[in-house]
């Protein structure tokens, strides 16, 4: 079955230290991965996606994530955290010949910056 | 990227009464968009599938005559949640396809509702 782990609930760093926020997928063919982030009664905001090509993807607001094949993960990182990057992250994934353009969905993790 | 416009953002109505919650892709054409529900514990729960032209396709247990949904057009869908109790109280958000590539989604702000 396809699936999508965040194994951690919520992390919490350090202002200034680098974050990582943990993904792991389970799905047939070639996946499409994406990190999305949601603030506080807000929408979802795009982040960063890997389709193909170049393992390490740089997203917005400094982000990067790095799709790993044989761990079938997509860690999201950055070198140095800011408060304002407090919020909620999702990990999803799409299997890449499922019409349906569903994707699946990782339970989220909440990031929190400490000053 | 594209925008999805999502609204009321807020709602507050009684037990019974019933909300139509709005969603419109602005500089796009959306043949397809998802319907969510957020539980306060965060996780995304995926309500149903609308596609433009046709009926919605609804995930399993989320009931279909409780949760009117509607694509008329390539830029609307609607979400009308029909004698709301109190229990239906509950952040929802749309999304759209925006690229038939790779399926990226692009999301509306929400829509927060309480059932008092």
């Amino acid at each position: 079955a396809q699936s999508v782990a965040q194994p951690e609930d919520q992390v919490n760093v350090a202002e200034g230290n680098p974050l990582t926020v943990k993904c792991t997928y389970s799905v047939s063919g070639n996946p499409y991965l994406f990190w999305y982030v949601q603030y506080p009664n807000r929408g979802l905001q795009f982040l960063l996606k890997y389709i193909t090509g170049d393992n390490l993807v740089k997203g917005s607001y400094g982000f990067e994530a790095e799709f790993n094949k044989s761990q079938t993960s997509f860690h999201l990182k950055k070198p140095s955290a800011l408060v304002s990057d407090s919020a909620l992250y999702f990990c999803a994934v799409r299997f890449s010949m499922d019409s349906n353009y569903q994707l699946i969905w990782g339970a989220g993790t909440k990031l929190i910056i400490k000053p | 990227g594209a925008v999805v416009s999502q609204h009321p953002s807020r709602v507050i109505c009684k037990s019974g009464t019933s909300v139509k919650i709005e969603c419109r892709s602005l500089d796009f054409q959306a043949t397809t968009m998802f319907w969510y529900r957020q539980f306060p514990k965060k996780s995304l729960m995926l309500m149903a599938t609308s596609n433009e032209g046709s009926k919605a396709t609804y995930e399993q247990g989320v009931e279909k005559d409780k949760f009117l949904i509607n694509h008329a057009s390539l830029t609307l869908s609607t979400l009308t949640v029909t004698s709301a109790h109190p229990e239906d109280s509950s952040f929802y958000i749309c999304s759209a396809t925006g690229d038939l590539n790779t399926g990226e989604l692009f999301f509306g702000e929400g829509s927060r509702l309480t059932v008092l």
